[in-house]
């Protein structure tokens, strides 16, 4: 079955500081991800894909399919960064296979 | 623009109950899609339609679930004979492209 494992339930870094969010997957075929998050008293959102190759508040994520990985960085923390971010893949027929997601914590 | 609404935002059942729980998507959005979130967990794919047709339901946990969508437009979802383990938040998400999805705020669901 298809699998997304991100290994940190909670992830806390000084604002300035680098992040990376880990994001490993399985799957057989050509891997379509996504990273979502959800602020605090907010809904899920898309915050990138991995095909748009775009950086979004900061953020990039990079396809590694020798790692099966797509892990979710940013150079320099902000405060407005921190809320649960989750990792997603699409699955034959459309639908999302998501991780368990990972706290993301930025301390002043 | 609205986004996606659900309702009602917060259910208390008791166990052994009917519920309906209600999603409008953003209007256009051939796509709709309804997940489960356990505390602690991402969503889990529940059912998928395109326009009216079910085209997915194989995350559905047991025949006590079913979702309908008979207009293309708003979804339900129905829980019936509820139990502890179907506590969890439901989330509607509609779609206009693949893979790219809008969720609603969800409804947390209490079964005591």
């Amino acid at each position: 079955a298809q699998r997304v494992t991100q290994p940190e339930k909670l992830l806390s870094v000084f604002k300035g500081a680098p992040v990376e969010l880990k994001c490993n997957y399985s799957y057989s075929g050509s891997p379509e991800l996504f990273w979502y998050v959800q602020y605090s008293r907010q809904r899920l959102q898309l915050l990138l894909r991995h095909i748009s190759r775009e950086s979004i508040k900061g953020f990039t994520a990079d396809l590694n399919k020798g790692e099966t990985s797509f892990h979710l960085k940013k150079p320099f923390a902000q405060e407005e960064d921190s809320a649960m971010y989750y990792c997603a893949l699409l699955e034959y027929g459309n639908k999302l296979v998501f991780g368990a997601g990972t706290i993301l914590r930025v301390k002043s | 623009g609205a986004g996606v609404s659900q309702s009602p935002r917060y259910k208390v059942a008791k166990r052994g109950q009917d519920v309906a729980l209600r999603c409008d998507p953003i209007s256009g959005h051939v796509s709709l899609f309804w997940y489960q979130q356990a505390l602690g967990q991402g969503p889990e794919f529940l059912t998928y339609f395109q326009n009216e047709a079910q085209l997915d339901k194989s995350g559905l946990p047991s025949d006590r679930f079913f979702a309908e969508r008979p207009e293309g437009s708003v979804s339900t979802l129905k829980i019936q004979r509820t139990q502890q383990e179907d506590s969890a938040v439901y989330l509607c998400a509609s779609s206009p492209r693949v893979g790219e999805q809008f969720f609603g705020p969800g409804t947390r669901l209490t079964v005591l």
